[in-house]
């Protein structure tokens, strides 16, 4: 069956930190890829996307994702961490008009 | 562009009423629209997928009948939870896919239902 693993439940890193979200899914072909981040009792905000092409994807507020077919991966980066990331982050799956989402990260920036 | 609203964007009401949640496309037309449900600290779990003119598709263990839904333009669909209960008090998103576009979704700002 499709799925979307989002192996940290939580993480917290320090404010100027680098960080990375990870992210895999189960998926026989190439699915569209997605990062979503939602701040409490918000909705979501579309970070970036994958379709096709460059591997490396460059997103909103600093974030980039890279695209690993080999291991069915789509994790998230970001090289300096600002207290105002602190949020939800969600990594989604579309598979033939349907979105399957991950269980989501929760990120905490310690000042 | 690709915006979608939703509206109400909070509501509270009584268990065994009805409560209608909207949701449009403000500048694109949308032949698929999606409805998400969200408990606390969990992730959107899909309810339905909504096409224009046509009946919805359900995910399963969701009750069509407790949940209805309506796609009648291609700016607008509502969910009407129907006889609400507390068990159904969560946050509910819906997405809308343009229909001329790719597989992208565009997602609305989420309605808070409290069912009391």
């Amino acid at each position: 069956a499709q799925s979307v693993t989002q192996p940290d439940i939580h993480i917290t890193v320090s404010e100027g930190a680098s960080l990375e979200l990870r992210c895999n899914y189960s998926y026989g072909a190439t699915p569209y890829l997605f990062w979503y981040v939602q701040s409490p009792g918000q909705g979501l905000q579309l970070l970036l996307k994958y379709f096709s092409g460059d591997t490396l994807v460059q997103g909103i507020k600093g974030f980039e994702a890279e695209f690993k077919r080999s291991q069915s991966s789509f994790n998230l980066r970001k090289p300096s961490v600002h207290w105002s990331d602190a949020a939800e982050y969600f990594c989604a799956v579309g598979l033939t008009y349907k979105y399957i989402f991950g269980t989501g990260t929760r990120l905490k920036v310690l000042a | 562009g690709a915006v979608v609203s939703q509206h109400p964007s909070w509501v509270i009401c009584k268990s065994g009423t009805s409560v209608k949640i909207e949701c449009r496309s403000l500048d694109f037309q949308a032949t698929t629209m999606f409805w998400y449900r969200q408990f606390p600290k969990q992730s959107l779990m899909l309810m339905a997928t909504s096409n224009e003119g046509s009946k919805a598709t359900y995910e399963q263990g969701v009750e069509k009948d407790k949940f209805l839904i309506n796609h009648a333009s291609l700016t607008l669909s509502t969910l009407t939870v129907t006889s609400a209960h507390p068990e159904d008090s969560s946050f509910y998103i819906c997405s809308a896919r343009e229909s001329t576009g790719d597989d992208e979704q565009f997602f609305g700002p989420g309605t808070r239902l409290t069912v009391l």
